[in-house]
């Protein structure tokens, strides 16, 4: 079945940099767009970024554009947020999610998430 | 950037009973391409990942319970759950697809009465 597994979260300090990863399997992650959305404590979601499946369309948020990237590795089904600059703000659970079929900009399924805290 | 608005932010609902949660968007989500609503709802429960109930607005996604229902079309959008079981206890989320950034609504948090 589906499956999406992120990891690479962790503590990190302000200003320093963190790599997610997030494994997919159990459909065909090549043919599929991919998200990050992300959840800060006791707040809600906030869309990140997303790349098409080929990785030649890509969009970010206001709030990450400049410090975050988005990339995949569709060798090794794997999807991946580069995130430098890290502030306070940043921490929270981060979650990566699978496109719709026909890059819709929809997300039909997410990952369980992993937490990024920024704290000195 | 579109603003996507919830209300209420809470409600409590007796079991088997009607919620309904609704979601506005600044400007409007509606294509004239398709004449589709780029509007979704998720339900978000603690502990799990978001789950995409509702897509253009009122297609049901497969597997939803048919007490899940979308309505509305342009910038003004609404999420019925009838007959409330115990297991829809959850915080509930609108997000427009129609441009980049991809925004969501600020939930709201459903319990029971």
């Amino acid at each position: 079945q589906m499956q999406l597994v992120e990891s690479g979260g962790g503590v990190v300090q302000p200003g320093r940099s963190l790599r997610l990863s997030c494994a997919a399997s159990g459909f065909a992650f090549s043919s599929y767009g991919m998200h990050w959305v992300r959840q800060a404590p006791g707040k809600g979601l906030e869309w990140v970024a997303v790349i098409s499946n080929d990785g030649s369309n890509i969009y970010y948020a206001d709030s990450v554009k400049g410090r975050f990237t988005i990339s995949r590795d569709n060798s090794k089904n794997t999807l991946f947020l580069q995130m430098n600059s890290l502030r306070d703000e940043d921490t929270a659970v981060y979650y990566c999610a699978k496109d719709s079929p026909t890059w819709l900009h929809l997300i039909d399924y997410w990952g369980q998430g992993t937490l990024v805290t920024v704290s000195s | 950037d579109i603003v996507m608005t919830q209300s209420p932010d809470s409600l409590a609902v007796s079991l088997g009973e009607r919620a309904t949660i609704n979601c506005k968007s600044s400007p409007s989500v509606l294509s004239s391409s398709n004449n589709k609503n780029f509007l979704a709802w998720y339900q978000h429960k603690p502990g799990q990942p978001p789950k995409l109930l509702i897509y253009w607005a009122s297609t049901r996604e497969s597997g939803v319970p048919e007490r899940f229902s979308g309505s509305g079309s342009g910038t003004d959008f609404t999420l019925t759950i009838n007959s409330l079981q115990a297991e829809d206890v959850a915080v509930y989320y609108c997000q427009q697809y129609y441009s980049s950034p991809y925004t969501f609504g600020q939930g709201t948090t459903l319990e029971i009465k």
